[in-house]
């Protein structure tokens, strides 16, 4: 049974850097794509990005040149940072594999 | 990037109603469609991919049919664990855009 669990600091600050890891229980992330989804709260979903395994990743353009998205083999498991964050991307961020395996979230704060 | 359209944003209905959802993207995605069905707190849920096949463990009262620029998502009896929001997604292409959603409330 694949099973995801995410984990990273919860409050950050204006301009500081968001860090995710995504362990991924029951699959090798040396296969498949993995994703990192977001979902403010009390709205929509939107894709962050997502890396395959090749270990090529595609961002979302509208997060521009703040995100990468890595994949550790060694740990089995893969991380998502987005850098000069605002109040904005205060959201549950989320990982995936394949969008059919899913973490259960976790909430991310941006606040001064 | 290809816009999904969702409608109706939301609607009410009772337990046994037949429930249809549609989804329009703003240009043909073939059917690299997804539906999921998400409840308050919890992660979203694939019901079905490539526009109408289910996923593995979804009952089969959700059925999804479209294909280019049309789907939509059809619960034929409402069961009490319906209630929810349901999201369509484009797979065509990146970025891989959602619809806003639509929530199933009860009447």
């Amino acid at each position: 049974q694949v099973r995801l669990q995410e984990w990273g600091a919860g409050l950050l600050k204006p301009s500081e850097t968001l860090s995710l890891t995504c362990a991924v229980f029951g699959e090798s992330v040396s296969g498949y794509s993995w994703t990192w989804i977001r979902q403010p709260p009390g709205r929509g979903l939107e894709w962050i990005g997502e890396i395959n395994h090749s270990g090529r990743a595609t961002y979302n353009p509208s997060l521009k040149s703040r995100v990468t998205i890595s994949v550790d083999t060694s740990k089995n498991q893969f991380s998502l940072k987005l850098y000069s964050v605002t109040a904005a991307d205060t959201a549950v961020y989320s990982c995936a594999r394949d969008f059919t395996y899913w973490g259960q979230g976790t909430l991310v704060t941006v606040s001064s | 990037d290809i816009q999904m359209t969702q409608s109706p944003p939301s609607l009410s209905a009772s337990v046994g109603d037949r429930v249809t959802i549609a989804c329009r993207a703003s240009q043909s995605i073939s059917t690299y469609l997804n539906w999921y069905q998400q409840k308050p707190g919890k992660a979203p849920k694939l019901l079905i991919y490539t526009a109408s096949t289910l996923q593995s463990g979804v009952p089969s009262s959700f059925s999804g049919s479209g294909s280019e620029t049309h789907f939509t998502l059809t619960i034929s009896s409402l069961r009490p664990e319906d209630f929810a929001t349901y999201y369509c997604q484009q797979t065509y292409t990146t970025p891989r855009t959602f619809g806003q959603g639509t929530t199933v409330e009860i009447k």
